[in-house]
């Protein structure tokens, strides 16, 4: 069965153009998480869907960063003006309902130059 | 501010013994708690999980302990297989909510044949 992906794998950047970065959730699955993972870090939780309910968005660094989740199934992920302290690897997972365990995606690396 | 620590970056052990990875938290709050498993280039692969309402949780070859009291989980791998050899995080997450889930920083699992 099909997982979680994302797209692009890797995305380089120069620093103060946008990028938007894609996650495709496992199908039914009503929960979608986004994380970066910076070098030397935990995954730092940024943005929750949950079905048509509201996101949560208060792990969202700054007003630079967007998420948005079209017909409760694939999420893009904009940074606006990126900064080099952006690069990461941002990873998306999808969880069914509200227990158990999230499935992530294999993220995508971000470089900013 | 980090409210799951793993403060081993990294850990070798022979194959056939017992890994032993180590997971602190401050949130006395946190009533579920997860481990991921990591490869290179990979999103996180979920492990096992644990209940605060239990102490151990047996899964074939990996057991989690928790210790409330401590605020403290451990996985234990045994035996140790070289396929093992990935960075292995912990999370925890709050009761009555599916957003966030906080990561540790991951430990580095070598497993030398």
């Amino acid at each position: 069965g099909a997982g979680v992906s994302q797209s692009p794998s890797n995305k380089v950047t120069e620093k103060g153009k946008d990028v938007e970065l894609r996650c495709d959730p496992i199908s039914g699955h009503t929960a979608l998480y986004w994380y970066r993972q910076s070098l030397g870090q935990g995954l730092e939780f940024l943005i929750y869907f949950q079905g048509n309910s509201a996101p949560d968005k208060s792990g969202l660094p700054s007003d630079r960063f967007s998420a948005e989740r079209t017909g409760g199934s694939v999420s893009t992920l904009t940074i606006q003006r990126t900064q080099q302290e952006d690069s990461a690897v941002y990873l998306c997972a999808s969880r069914h309902g509200t227990d158990g365990e999230q499935y992530f995606g294999p993220g995508t690396r971000l470089t900013v130059t | 501010d980090q409210q799951v620590k793993q403060n081993s970056p990294s850990l070798s052990v022979q194959e056939g013994r017992i890994s032993i990875l180590n997971c602190d938290y401050t949130n006395s709050m946190f009533d579920y708690f997860l481990w991921y498993k990591k490869y290179p280039a990979e999103g996180p692969t979920f492990l096992i999980s644990i209940s605060s309402i239990k102490d151990k949780n047996e899964d074939g070859r990996f057991t989690v302990f928790l210790n409330k009291s401590a605020k403290h989980l451990s996985l234990h791998i045994v035996p140790s297989q070289p396929g093992d050899s990935a960075v292995y995080f912990c999370a925890a997450s709050l009761p009555n909510t599916g957003n966030q889930f906080y990561f540790g920083t991951g430990t580095s699992l070598t497993v030398i044949p």
